[in-house]
């Protein structure tokens, strides 16, 4: 079975400030990762996912992660926070590139505040 | 290109009641997954569908049941609504069971 935990229900940050958000997983297999964001009354967008190679993925609007085997965790930055950037993140792990059989398994999520 | 839309936006409904709600994949897609994400949760997968076919299925009762249709769309039922069903259902296309997950702006039900 698979697992995701998030450090932090919430998290706030000034703008132009770095953001980091945690993440850490429980895989039996070579984990596929992801991070989704979700804005008020909106479905999921996918920020960036791990899935081979690279161990920091870039993704879009200036975030990015970096998957540490040793930690299990894949956490997400930012290097400055922008007042667009308020949204709920989810981390998201799965044993295959997408999602499969078994689904996404998401964490709780992390409320992102920017502070201006 | 049109994404993946859902419908309706919203809508309530009384415990014991039973509910449809729909799911138009994007284009080109043929495989759906549903998620159910309660208030203050992450997403909770539900089942997938893969050419008309339930594909794999999360810890949900059989009163969660689903269809696919040949266009790809597909459609979630839930009979004898509880009130622990009240969430917002998402649902996401992809190219293939192991593809990139694509999102639509989900269902929000409450059960009263």
């Amino acid at each position: 079975a698979q697992s995701v935990t998030q450090l932090g229900s919430h998290v706030s940050v000034s703008e132009g400030a770095l953001v980091l958000l945690r993440c850490n997983y429980s895989s039996s297999v070579p984990p596929y990762l992801f991070w989704y964001v979700q804005y008020p009354n909106q479905g999921l967008q996918l920020l960036l996912k791990y899935t081979t190679g690279a161990t920091l993925v870039k993704g879009i609007n200036g975030f990015e992660a970096e998957f540490k085997k040793s930690e299990t965790s894949f956490h997400l930055t930012k290097p400055s926070a922008h007042m667009s950037d308020a949204a709920e993140y989810f981390c998201a792990v799965s044993d295959q590139p997408g999602g499969g059989a078994d689904g996404l398994t998401f964490g709780k999520g992390t409320h992102l505040i920017i502070q201006p | 290109e049109t994404g993946v839309t859902q419908s309706p936006t919203h809508l309530i409904k009384t415990r014991g009641q039973q509910v449809t709600l729909r799911c138009s994949s994007q284009s080109g897609h043929n495989t759906v997954s549903w998620y159910q994400q309660a208030l203050g949760q992450g997403p909770q997968f539900i089942f997938q569908y893969y050419r008309e076919e339930e594909n794999g299925r999360g810890n949900f009762p059989p009163r969660f049941s689903g269809l696919q249709f040949p266009n790809y769309s597909s459609e979630l039922n839930v009979n004898a609504l509880e009130l622990d069903d009240s969430a917002l259902y998402l649902c996401a296309s992809s190219l293939a069971r192991a593809g990139e997950q694509y999102f639509g702006p989900g269902t929000r039900l409450t059960v009263t």
